[in-house]
């Protein structure tokens, strides 16, 4: 069955280490997204890719990043530099050809706390 | 002023009754409108969209967009336990980019 896979679905980080969260999709989707949550917010774009080799920061990029050598990968890895890393990262793609749909495809989600 | 807001705090509803939700967004240029469901722990997932003005009726959701007004709303008519989840609004921004834009949610507890 085609999906996005995350992993790990938790994470612990002491402070002031570096992290890599996995996003792999089987959907032969081009845009991929990183998305962070906090308790009783809404989704926040850290990182965005609408093709291989290209990504865009977002709207909280700062303390995060990420590549896209593959299509099928988008990796997001948490720096030293966030200072408040603990939250529910959700990482989606979006269909070829859907325009302006919206209709996001998402993870699982990895939930990282830092220690 | 937020780029999308759902200010309700927590909505309690009967079991049977309708549950109504509002969002309002601040880009008058924004083109597309969204209701993600997202239960617990979960991933958020698209049970609603809508592109004009006026009502779209799925089921049992209702989503109305009114363009002059800046506000987008969801109906779940006959509100069941399994409705009982956080409801996240989201706007398309940029045009040809993709981009949502997400309220807070607000949580919808169905009461049986």
């Amino acid at each position: 069955d085609g999906g996005i896979t995350q992993s790990p679905k938790y994470l612990f980080r002491k402070e002031g280490q570096n992290v890599t969260l996995s996003c792999e999709q089987n959907l032969n989707h081009d845009a991929m997204y990183w998305y962070r949550q906090d308790p009783g917010q809404g989704l926040r774009l850290i990182y965005y890719s609408q093709i291989v080799n290209d990504f865009q920061k977002g709207d909280i990029a700062e303390g995060y990043s990420v590549s896209r050598e593959k299509k099928e990968s988008f990796p997001l890895t948490v720096t030293s530099a966030q200072k408040n890393p603990t939250a529910f990262y959700l990482c989606a793609s979006l269909p070829p050809g859907s325009g302006n749909t919206g209709e996001l495809f998402f993870g699982e989600g990895s939930r990282l706390t830092v220690l | 002023q937020k780029e999308v807001e759902q200010n309700s705090g927590p909505l309690s509803v009967p079991e049977g009754a309708i549950a109504s939700l509002n969002c309002t967004y601040s880009d008058r240029g924004s083109q597309s409108f969204f209701w993600y469901r997202q239960y617990s722990g979960k991933s958020p997932e698209l049970i609603m969209s809508i592109y004009s003005n006026g009502d779209k009726e799925d089921g049992r959701f209702t989503a109305q967009l009114n363009k002059a007004s800046q506000y987008v709303s969801l109906l779940i008519r006959d509100s069941q336990p399994s409705d009982s989840a956080t409801y996240l609004c989201a706007v398309l921004r940029y045009y040809g980019n993709n981009r949502l834009a997400f309220g807070k949610g607000n949580q919808v507890v169905v009461i049986p």
